[in-house]
């Protein structure tokens, strides 16, 4: 089946500094790929969504300045946290869709993560 | 995405079978239904995913009556190792944007 690659699986940085977590889909083309941010005992949040080769569309909420999304190719994505601060410590995902998937929403697939901790 | 409404908690012990319910009251005629399974510090999972009557996998069944306003996944006699949050998610195959609501805490003890 489809694999969604996320790395690192965990970081830790100081704060003030910038973080970049990658996503890369192993064995299918991703136009679309989404960035998660989950907070402890909480659910999924979109924060944005990544189209190859055009701007991420962030939520509304999401600061974009902070939360840089490049999708450079159809099988990476990556997003960095720009001078990061404790309250960004979270739990970040990425999944993707299939290029050629028949739509259904089983055709995204998950990354397995990456805890970031900002100290 | 139509918006969902799952019991937040359910407490099992191994061997038994697992029914949660969700509700979907606004569910649109193109809508399907999607359960994903996730652990601590993992991704999600898809599991399963139906639009109408009865799915059944390795993994689950999903049963969806007629009206199609809830969904219950049942997970047959269950093992700690299901011990995860289980979401349900309805929406349309094209639209690409997963809105994930708080799901429910199952937890299986021995």
């Amino acid at each position: 089946g489809a694999v969604v690659s996320q790395h690192p699986s965990w970081v830790i940085c100081k704060s003030g500094t910038s973080v970049k977590i990658e996503c890369r889909s192993l064995d299918f083309q991703a136009t679309t790929m989404f960035w998660y941010r989950q907070f402890p005992k909480q659910s999924l949040m979109l924060m944005a969504t990544s189209n190859e080769g055009s701007k991420a569309t962030y939520e509304q909420g999401v600061e974009k300045d902070k939360f840089l999304i490049n999708h450079a190719s159809l099988t990476l994505s990556t997003l960095t946290v720009t001078s990061a601060h404790p309250e960004d410590s979270s739990f970040y995902i990425c999944s993707a869709r299939e290029r050629t998937g028949t739509g259904l929403l089983y055709g995204y697939t998950f990354g397995s993560g990456t805890r970031l901790t900002v100290v | 995405l139509a918006k969902t409404t799952q019991p937040i908690s359910m407490d099992s012990y191994e061997g038994q079978e697992v029914n949660i319910t969700c509700s979907h009251n606004n569910i649109a005629t193109n809508d399907y239904i999607t359960w994903y399974q996730q652990f601590p510090s993992q991704g999600p999972r898809f599991i399963i995913q139906g639009y109408k009557t009865k799915v059944t996998n390795e993994v689950a069944s999903l049963f969806i009556p007629a009206d199609r306003k809830s969904s219950t996944l049942s997970l047959p006699r269950v093992s700690l190792s299901d011990t995860a949050v289980y979401y349900c998610l309805v929406g349309v195959s094209n639209d690409y944007k997963l809105s994930f609501g708080a799901g429910t805490t199952v937890t299986v003890r021995a």
